[in-house]
């Protein structure tokens, strides 16, 4: 059964800073991982997903990596901004005939201006 | 293009009463899922359609809920009796393929009480 681990479960950072948000997943037969942002009140928006043969994604200040044998993401938001303050959750499909998704119970991050 | 749209926001019912809540995904998206979180834990799975079909229901709590997919189009969620358990935050997700990215509604917030 696939578990997924986020580390830390808040944070708070000044803005400015460089910080990483780590995810474990315990079965490493996956097929891909996305990362997603919640604000309060809302859905999910996907911010990056990453494929089980790619080593990482980028889209602006965001940079994901994947390193599955070894079961971990990390996501990395450079030069934060106050309005980066949100929820961000990681979750995994695992490979096989399973189409759901697995997630993590998200990293609260603040960002202080 | 219109994303992944909820109805209702957030319902509030008693303990024993029925409710339905729906999804219409993005045009086009054969594939639905619909996902639940519960205060203090991840978000969790309930089940995959594929048109009109259920794919796999395996996250459904308990006979108490019952989807539907009418035509391939939107989705209902039906909760009857509706337990305390069930409070939460019901997510509807869409995707054009099952390798594909998922796209994820507001939600619908369901308080039990």
């Amino acid at each position: 059964k696939q578990e997924v681990t986020q580390i830390p479960a808040a944070l708070s950072v000044p803005e400015g800073e460089n910080l990483v948000l780590n995810c474990s997943f315990t079965d490493s037969a996956i097929y891909n991982l996305q990362w997603f942002r919640q604000d309060p009140g809302k859905g999910l928006t996907s911010l990056l997903l990453i494929q089980s043969s790619q080593r990482e994604q980028t889209s602006g200040r965001l940079n994901a990596s994947l390193d599955k044998s070894s079961g971990r993401s990390t996501l990395y938001i450079a030069a934060s901004q106050p309005g980066d303050s949100a929820t961000y959750l990681c979750a995994v499909k695992s490979g096989g005939s399973n189409y759901k998704l697995t997630f993590g119970k998200g990293t609260l991050l603040t960002v202080n201006p | 293009e219109a994303g992944v749209t909820q109805f209702p926001s957030h319902s509030v019912i008693e303990k024993g009463q029925t409710v339905t809540l729906r999804c219409d995904p993005i045009s086009g998206h054969d594939n639905l899922y619909w996902y639940r979180r519960v205060m203090g834990k991840e978000i969790k799975f309930l089940l995959h359609f594929v048109k009109e079909s259920k794919q796999d229901e395996s996250g459904m709590p308990n006979n108490r809920f019952l989807a539907e997919r009418t035509g391939g189009t939107y989705s209902t969620l039906k909760v009857q009796p509706a337990e305390l358990e069930d409070s939460g935050v019901y997510f509807c997700a869409s995707s054009q393929d099952w390798a594909y990215e998922q796209y994820f509604g507001p939600g619908t917030r369901l308080t039990v009480t």
